[in-house]
């Protein structure tokens, strides 16, 4: 089975810009859970969709926000950028209480 | 909530030499347990998971973990490390409903 993929890899995007980052989870999976991973706060839990509904939310300002599709494919998009969004995000696909993880997209915000 | 601490920031090893991480978690009842690996860049890799019965587990690339009730543990082991073995671990617990909470992480360095 392939695994969980991320798109695009890497990003670069000026303040007060926005970007749409996007997940396929493996075949099967139906829950998809965002994380934004930096090197001072490290990994931290944004949310989790299972069958088009948000069930878990971290604590993130309104500004970042998801979705899932009825293929279980997830987006999750941050608007007007700050330098402190620069992070890796990852993203990790479930299927029994075990979460899979996609190699990530580096954004980096200048 | 469920809690993890990873007591040791950085750990330095001699290849050949055995490795012991540790994990401590905070939870009321019995949680579901992981480690995953992460070299630079890349994504997290699922070592091993414990969810019940035999509280000594195996895992890939050789690393094995024991769960330990009384003291509220969950170390990562491996009796001779690898060069390759160089990267961040991470140890996590599950509430169940996909609500997981991951520790700061281990950095480990491996010298020749």
């Amino acid at each position: 089975k392939a695994g969980v993929t991320q798109t695009p890899r890497y990003l670069i995007k000026t303040r007060g810009q926005q970007v749409t980052l996007s997940c396929s989870p493996i075949s099967g999976h139906r829950s998809v859970s965002w994380y934004q991973q930096t090197p001072g706060q490290g990994l931290q839990f944004l949310f989790e969709y299972f069958s088009e509904t948000q069930r878990n939310k971290g604590n993130f300002p309104g500004r970042f926000s998801g979705r899932q599709f009825s293929n279980s494919r997830s987006e999750m998009n941050v608007s007007t950028l700050e330098l402190g969004d620069s992070a890796l995000y990852l993203c990790a696909s479930s299927i029994s209480e075990t979460q899979y993880f996609g190699p990530g997209t580096r954004l980096l915000v200048l | 909530a469920q809690s993890v601490t990873q007591p040791d920031i950085h750990i330095t090893v001699s290849e050949g030499a055995s490795l012991e991480l540790r994990c401590n978690y905070s939870y009321g009842a019995t949680p579901y347990l992981f480690w995953y690996v992460q070299s630079p860049g890349q994504g997290l890799q699922l070592l091993l998971k414990y969810f019940s019965g035999d509280t000594l587990v195996q895992g890939i690339k050789g690393f094995e973990a024991e769960f330990k009730r009384s003291q509220s543990s969950f170390n990562l082991r491996k009796p001779s490390v690898h060069w390759s073995d160089a990267a961040e671990y991470f140890c996590a617990v599950g509430a169940g409903n996909n609500d997981m909470r991951f520790g700061a992480g281990t950095r480990l360095t491996v010298k020749p």
